[in-house]
């Protein structure tokens, strides 16, 4: 089984700050990763396919990038609905796997 | 629009089975697979299985091989999943999900975007 290692595991920020997320995974899952969002209470959002695509009606402010087995999510100018949990996701090899996740915190 | 309605919240004992449903609105049942995935307390997503609604074939996580049974009523444009055996680590949420299909520098691949607001199940005497 593929495991991903997300870092850091909590990124302290202020509103319009860049973050920069990392997701690892154990061995080549090639570009077949996705990055989601959750907020408390919801369920989890797509927001990046294919290690580097937006999905629908995402905002430009998030991009993603990596290949391989190393990933990254960056949000330009964090806006306040930014702060929430962030995952990562292999559908490369079965069974398919997630990150634990980044906290992203208003500092 | 697409939504994924499930079943209220459970609370179970150890040993006993819990079965949730999803319903299925705004597309055609039959076009999409669906995946069943949990998230325990604290920790990270957890992908259970899934079934191919349209000719009922499922495959499942060898972590749940002996425990789940996901199926599907075309009738009723609803998928179900069956946990038995519970013990208390299997207290979580439980999602099920719709794939979409995206495509990119001509390779087309199927991501989670359509989520239930998922079930809680609470496992404890």
């Amino acid at each position: 089984e593929i495991v991903l290692t997300q870092s850091p595991a909590t990124l302290s920020l202020s509103p319009g700050e860049r973050a920069t997320l990392s997701c690892r995974a154990s061995q080549s899952v090639s570009s077949y990763l996705a990055w989601y969002q959750q907020k408390r209470g919801q369920a989890p959002r797509l927001l990046i396919y294919d290690a580097s695509n937006r999905a629908t009606g995402i905002s430009a402010r998030f991009s993603g990038s990596g290949s391989g087995t190393d990933f990254t999510l960056t949000i330009s100018s964090l806006e306040p609905e930014d702060f929430a949990v962030y995952y990562c996701h292999q559908r490369s090899n079965w069974p398919e796997t997630f990150g634990q996740g980044t906290k992203v915190e208003i500092k | 629009q697409v939504q994924l309605v499930q079943s209220g919240a459970e609370v179970k004992n150890p040993g006993a089975s819990v079965k949730v449903s999803c319903k299925a609105l705004g597309y055609t049942f039959t076009d999409h697979s669906l995946h069943w995935v949990r998230q325990a307390p604290g920790q990270r997503l957890e992908w259970m299985g899934w079934i191919i609604v349209g000719d009922g074939n499922t495959h499942y996580s060898q972590h749940f091989q002996d425990r789940v049974t996901i199926t599907r009523d075309t009738s009723a444009n609803t998928a179900y999943m069956e946990l038995s055996s519970l013990r208390s680590e299997d207290t979580a949420v439980y999602y099920c999900v719709r794939e979409t299909r995206y495509c990119s520098g001509g390779t087309c691949r199927d991501y989670f975007e359509y989520w239930g607001q998922g079930t809680l199940v609470t496992v404890s005497s």
